[in-house]
């Protein structure tokens, strides 16, 4: 059972570059979430799903696209890469809202 | 929108003391609260949560909580602190009737030998 599973581990990107993360749970759980950590910022998110083909934003969702077409995998896009968006990205998932969440081991993403 | 307030970034206590980690939350109806420590170099793990019922909830590796509706706090303690404890601590709420699940800026907790 590999629970949660972040694709890739590490990236370097420069800037206006365009990248894909990988989210994929094998727990049947509805609901997924992306966040990024960043120093003295705690944990933010990005966006989250709350079930197969719905996203809604987060705290702080600009520059980053979703998407879930099926129900273990949710897709995390930066379409034009910007040095703000270095930081190590965290994808979650749930069986219910009220549930624990499932950590993956993360991203860490530097855009030169 | 809901919030949730880690005052401190760092926490120093010796080992064997009791530990207390703060936070505050905010939220428009009734919330939910959790846990989460993650180690270095390692996603966050859970560690207890809150969602009704007894205000001291227990949780993993011998913490608990304490939830206080008039203060709107929901802090982490625990009796008697290992070095083994030493790691980052997150708060994390959900209000009633929403499916974010805000965190805090996060704790980082040092156990002095």
């Amino acid at each position: 059972n590999a629970g949660v599973t972040q694709t890739p581990k590490f990236r370097v990107l420069k800037t206006g570059q365009s990248m894909t993360l990988l989210c994929a749970q094998d727990m049947n759980h509805e609901y997924m979430y992306w966040y990024r950590q960043d120093p003295g910022m705690g944990l933010r998110l990005i966006h989250y799903s709350v079930g197969e083909g719905t996203t809604a934003k987060g705290e702080v969702p600009d520059g980053y696209n979703v998407s879930r077409l099926k129900k273990q995998n949710f897709l995390l896009g930066l379409e034009s890469a910007a040095p703000s968006q270095t930081s190590v990205y965290f994808c979650a998932s749930t069986r219910t809202v009220n549930s624990p969440l499932h950590f993956g081991n993360g991203t860490r993403l530097t855009v030169t | 929108a809901q919030s949730v307030a880690q005052p401190e970034d760092q926490v120093n206590v010796a080992e064997g003391n009791p530990l207390t980690v703060k936070c505050t939350y905010s939220v428009s109806g009734n919330p939910y609260l959790f846990w989460y420590v993650q180690y270095p170099n390692r996603g966050l793990q859970f560690l207890l949560k809150y969602i009704t019922g007894d205000n001291l909830v227990k949780g993993s590796y011998g913490f608990e909580a304490e939830f206080n509706k008039s203060q709107t706090s929901f802090h982490l303690k625990k009796p008697s602190a290992l070095v083994s404890d030493s790691a980052l601590y997150f708060c994390a709420v959900r209000d009633m009737g929403d499916d974010k699940i805000i965190f805090g800026k996060g704790t980082r907790l040092h156990i002095l030998p």
